[in-house]
């Protein structure tokens, strides 16, 4: 079975610092990831994925996600925090030999705050 | 382009009353599609999945049902609302496959 873990409920940075929510996963076969951003009371919008081609992904709005498989983590990073990023996010995660459904599962989320 | 209409934005029902939430895709056809509910503080949780007309999973037992009458259209429902029914709905679509998902704008449901 496959699972996602969000290591920190909250993450704050200062503006201009570096932003780094870090997620790790579980999967017997290697997965597909995915980030997905949350602003409140909207649905989430993906930032980026990663289904086995560069191990560097490159996102929207300046975030990038390494995929490293001998530490199965795929953290998101961007080097100078914006006070827009200001938001849930979320790492998920697929198995590639899913069934035509794609049973995606889902972190529980970092909310990520901007000091000025 | 796509896109995935979910209404309404907010919704304040008493318990023990009915529960209708509606969402639709424009721009793709024959889409997976989901309905997940966010509650307060807590991630994702998938209630619902189709691959198809009249083709509803459900993954987790409840009270709610789901039912797609057409390609593109998905209907959550409930006959009696909880106190525990309270949360933040969300529909999503994706297309064949392992593909990302979409999601809507999501509807914020308080029993009460």
């Amino acid at each position: 079975a496959q699972s996602v873990t969000q290591l920190g409920s909250h993450v704050s940075v200062s503006e201009g610092a570096l932003v780094l929510l870090r997620c790790n996963y579980s999967s017997s076969v290697p997965p597909y990831l995915f980030w997905y951003v949350q602003y409140p009371n909207q649905g989430l919008q993906l930032l980026l994925k990663y289904t086995s081609a560069a191990t560097l992904v490159k996102g929207i709005n300046g975030f990038e996600a390494e995929f490293k498989k001998s530490e199965t983590s795929f953290h998101l990073t961007k080097p100078s925090a914006h006070m827009s990023d200001a938001a849930e996010y979320f790492c998920a995660v697929s198995d590639p030999a899913s069934s035509s459904a794609s049973k995606i599962i889902f972190g529980s989320g970092t909310r990520l705050s901007i000091r000025p | 382009s796509q896109t995935i209409h979910q209404w309404p934005a907010t919704l304040v029902q008493p318990v023990g009353s009915p529960l209708s939430l509606e969402c639709t895709v424009e721009g793709t056809s024959n889409p997976n599609l989901y309905w997940y509910r966010q509650a307060a503080g807590r991630g994702l949780q998938l209630l619902f999945y189709s691959v198809g007309i009249g083709q509803i999973s459900s993954e987790v037992p409840q009270n709610l049902s789901a039912s797609r009458p057409q390609d593109r259209q998905f209907i959550l429902s409930s006959k009696k609302l909880l106190l525990s029914d309270s949360g933040f709905y969300l529909c999503a679509w994706s297309g064949q496959g392992v593909s990302p998902l979409h999601f809507g704008n999501g509807t914020r449901l308080t029993v009460t």
